[in-house]
């Protein structure tokens, strides 16, 4: 069975221009998530799917960002411009369930940079 | 608010030797605890998780963890490390009513040296 997966892996872009961030979570997964890590700092949530509805967005940091959803399969998260603090490593995740202490599985991250 | 502090952004320890990788969580409500570990290149995978029942929670690879409700620690060791065990590991916590959303430490890097 496939894992999360997540495309691109690495990307150098700069600053004031787009990126596109995307996600396919493991099959039947309905609830699908973002997280982010810039560097030195924790792993932080970023805003949770179930299908293709927005669950919950309130760890995005502005509205730079869009995330979606489209039939409640693959994900994309859009940066527009992109800033430098937004350099960083970008995870998507996916679980069965969305309650609490369900396991939730990481892909391997795409790693922005924006110079 | 939830928080998660782990002790010590990077340890060394040599191949054989006890690793003790330390978090403590902050939470108005009794939390599920997780550890991930990310080897190299690679992405986040669940080593371990304390929901409910027994507080010693064994997980893959040697590695456990106790839940210390008093201490409001959840510490995770390995008896011998091995050269493999070198990544960066991740304490997380999440409440328990609601849906899944974890809080995450800084992350401790291990390092396993001859």
């Amino acid at each position: 069975e496939a894992g999360v997966t997540q495309f691109p892996s690495h990307s150098v872009i700069e600053k004031g221009q787009t990126v596109t961030l995307r996600c396919d979570p493991i099959s039947g997964h309905d609830n699908l998530y973002w997280y982010r890590r810039v560097m030195g700092k924790e792993i932080k949530f970023l805003l949770h799917f179930v299908k293709e509805s927005k669950q919950d967005e309130s760890g995005m940091p502005n509205n730079r960002f869009l995330a979606e959803r489209t039939g409640g399969t693959y994900s994309t998260l859009k940066v527009q411009p992109a800033e430098l603090e937004d350099s960083g490593v970008y995870f998507c995740a996916s679980s069965h369930r969305a309650s609490s202490g369900n396991t939730i599985y990481f892909g391997e991250g795409s790693w922005l940079t924006v110079v | 608010a939830q928080s998660v502090t782990q002790l010590g952004s990077h340890v060394s320890v040599s191949e054989g030797a006890l690793v003790l990788l330390r978090c403590n969580y902050s939470s108005s409500v009794p939390p599920y605890l997780f550890w991930y570990v990310q080897y190299p290149n690679q992405g986040l995978q669940l080593l371990l998780k304390y929901t409910t029942g027994a507080t010693l929670v064994k997980g893959i690879n040697g590695f456990e963890a106790e839940f210390k409700k008093s201490e409001t620690s959840f510490h995770l060791t390995k008896p011998s490390a091995h050269m493999s065990d070198a990544a960066e590991y991740f304490c997380a916590v999440s409440g328990t009513g609601g849906y899944n959303k974890l809080i995450f430490g800084a992350g401790t890097r291990l390092a396993v040296h001859p």
